[in-house]
């Protein structure tokens, strides 16, 4: 069975500094992961995915993720935040070659200026 | 390209009238198609997926139903709508290449019943 879990349902940063947003999951297969965006009223645009190249994926925006297996997470990150990252955020399971995929419940990051 | 379309983008209904929400794909063929809800400051809860013309898998009982009348068509129905069915539903598509995909997301269709 597969899950996923976001360890923070909020997080808060000041513009200009680190972000990290933190995702765990389980699987019983090598997992597809992916990172999603939604903004208020918008539907979800990929970030990033990880499909068992690199264990470190670069995404859009200056976003990056890193696949640690021993840890079974895939936290997301990013040097410098912006007013406009400010936005939910998800992370999401697949087993490669089926149809489905398993959401976290999404962490809000809020950027303070 | 591919593109997704959906529609309508916000719908305001009585409890107890039907519904009929559409999304349709551009640019890519025999897509995996999916419905998902999402209901105010929670995730995502997926409600069907089809793999084909004519071939739904339900996720959840409930007051809905889907249908895959073409290769790119995907509708949302309820025959009569309940005050639960209010939420933002959303519209995407994948196609597994190399074993893996990712889904590609419509912009939503918010529904309010009342």
């Amino acid at each position: 069975a597969q899950s996923v879990t976001q360890l923070d349902s909020h997080v808060s940063v000041s513009e200009g500094t680190p972000v990290l947003l933190r995702c765990n999951y389980s699987s019983s297969y090598s997992p597809s992961l992916f990172w999603y965006v939604q903004h208020p009223n918008k539907g979800l645009q990929l970030l990033l995915k990880y499909t068992s190249a690199a264990t470190l994926v670069k995404g859009i925006n200056g976003f990056e993720a890193e696949f640690k297996k021993s840890e079974t997470s895939f936290h997301l990150t990013k040097p410098s935040a912006h007013m406009s990252d400010a936005a939910e955020y998800f992370c999401v399971v697949s087993t490669p070659g089926t149809y489905k995929y398993i959401f976290g419940t999404g962490t809000r990051l809020k950027v303070l200026a | 390209s591919q593109t997704i379309h959906q529609w309508p983008a916000t719908l305001v209904q009585p409890v107890g009238s039907p519904l009929s929400l559409e999304c349709t794909v551009e640019g890519t063929s025999n897509p995996n198609l999916y419905w998902y809800r999402q209901a105010a400051g929670r995730g995502l809860q997926l409600l069907f997926y089809s793999v084909g013309i004519g071939q739904i898998s339900s996720e959840v009982p409930q007051n809905l139903s889907a249908s895959r009348p073409q290769d790119r068509q995907f509708i949302l129905s309820s025959k009569k709508l309940l005050l639960s069915d209010s939420g933002f539903y959303l519209c995407a598509w994948s196609v597994l290449t190399g074993n893996t995909g990712e889904l590609f997301f419509g912009e939503g269709s918010r529904l309010t019943v009342l």
